[in-house]
């Protein structure tokens, strides 16, 4: 059973602080990686993806990711508490033409002022 | 730019009732993938389709059915709805033929069982 396993949280930093957001997953074939963020009521958002070992960075946001630990993590520098929202973390399951995503339950993320 | 579009945004349906939800993707996808988010979970993949036929399915009974029509958009019937069929359900597009996986969620349908 392939896996994506989170922190459900809640992880709650003060405003202008660095959020560290963390997953790991089971699958060792798992080449691509994704953050989604969802605020409450409302659909995951794609804000990052990742496909090779080491960092990217978009803005406020860096993926971070490790295959030989599989390990994600996704940075957010200089939180606002408009970052509050619970934060998806999706691996690629191969199969068919496409490959379908697995996610992780999410972390809640509180960005207080 | 289109994104995805999803009808109707929320329903309500009495057990053993059946539903159809709706999708459109986002201009330039061929691909949708449909989701199931229950509260307090992450999606859970159902299946998905590309060039009108069914590529990949999730642990998800039969009664889970679906269609893709030429012009890409796709339906989601649940036959026999149970309680536990209430959830968010999201359609997500993407660009087929291999590649970055990336996927893009419509807005959701929210399906209340009663």
């Amino acid at each position: 059973q392939k896996e994506v396993e989170q922190n459900s949280g809640p992880l709650s930093v003060p405003e202008g602080a660095i959020a560290s957001l963390n997953c790991t997953y089971s699958d060792r074939g798992s080449q691509s990686f994704f953050w989604y963020r969802q605020y409450s009521g409302k659909s995951p958002e794609l804000i990052m993806s990742i496909y090779s070992n080491g960092d990217k960075e978009d803005g406020r946001f860096t993926a971070q990711l490790n295959k030989a630990s599989q390990y994600v993590s996704l940075l957010i520098r200089d939180s606002q508490p408009s970052d509050s929202a619970t934060y998806l973390c999706a691996g690629v399951n191969y199969g068919g033409s496409q490959g379908n995503l697995i996610f992780g339950k999410g972390t809640k993320l509180s960005v207080k002022p | 730019d289109a994104g995805v579009t999803q009808s109707p945004t929320h329903l309500i349906k009495t057990r053993g009732q059946q539903v159809t939800l709706r999708c459109s993707p986002k201009s330039g996808h061929d691909t949708v993938s449909w989701y199931q988010q229950a509260l307090g979970q992450g999606p859970q993949f159902i299946f998905q389709y590309y060039e009108e036929e069914e590529r990949q399915r999730g642990n998800f009974p039969d009664r889970f059915s679906g269609h893709q029509f030429p012009n890409y958009s796709s339906e989601l019937n649940v036959n026999a709805l149970l309680l536990g069929d209430s959830a968010l359900y999201l359609c997500a597009s993407s660009l087929g033929g291999g590649g970055l996986y990336e996927q893009y969620f419509g807005p959701g349908t929210r399906l209340t069982v009663t």
